[in-house]
């Protein structure tokens, strides 16, 4: 069975600092790894994906991730964060099992930017 | 317009009242999906349709009920709403190679 864990549930940051969210995941199948990003009475919006290839991969606003296989993890990151980088991010995993191909997202961390 | 579109965006209801919250997509996907937020918990999935003719159950599909009219419209229906049903509710849509969900805005439903 599929499982998302997101270690932190809420990370403060003062702006223009860097900031790492974590995520670790289990499977027994290959997956494919994504963050979302839900601003205040918005709906998720897709950040980034790891479908194969690079382990290092770029998204929108600034944010990258990296998918280490060994340690079963997909942490994200941002070098300089900005106020308006305040929401809550969702890591979530697609794979195979035996009830179908499934999506499992974490509980979600919720970012805040101080200034 | 919104490439998935949610309606009501609020809505407060009675205990034991019928409510549906309906979705739309312009997105031409084959899947599409009802998930359940709360504070914590992250999403939980209720229902999932892969086309017009199939639908399955998720993880929390007690208490709720679902229809796809067609391959744009998908509807989840609490036949009889109570107060631990009150969360915010999203409705999804994603390709048949599940490179990533689009979102709607969100139901934010309240049952007293």
């Amino acid at each position: 069975a599929q499982s998302v864990t997101q270690l932190d549930s809420q990370v403060p940051v003062f702006e223009e600092a860097p900031v790492e969210l974590r995520c670790n995941y289990s499977s027994s199948v290959s997956v494919y790894l994504f963050w979302y990003v839900q601003y205040p009475n918005q709906g998720l919006q897709l950040l980034l994906k790891y479908l194969s290839g690079s382990t290092l991969v770029k998204g929108i606003n600034g944010f990258e991730a990296e998918f280490n296989k060994s340690q079963t993890s997909f942490h994200l990151r941002k070098p300089s964060v900005h106020i308006s980088d305040t929401a809550e991010y969702f890591c979530a995993v697609s794979g195979q099992n035996t009830g179908g191909f499934k999506t499992i997202f974490g509980a979600g961390t919720r970012l805040f930017v101080k200034a | 317009d919104a490439d998935v579109t949610q309606t009501p965006r609020n809505r407060i209801t009675k205990t034991g009242k019928r409510i549906m919250l309906e979705c739309s997509q312009t997105k031409g996907h084959d899947r599409m999906y009802w998930y359940r937020q709360d504070p914590g918990l992250g999403l939980r999935l209720i229902y999932y349709s892969f086309d017009v003719k199939d639908i399955n159950k998720g993880e929390i599909s007690d208490g709720y009920s679902v229809s796809r009219q067609a391959q744009a419209k998908f509807s989840l229906s609490l036949e009889s709403a109570i107060p631990n049903q009150t969360a915010l509710y999203f409705c999804a849509t994603s390709d048949q190679d599940n490179y990533g969900y689009t979102f709607g805005s969100g139901t934010r439903l309240t049952v007293v």
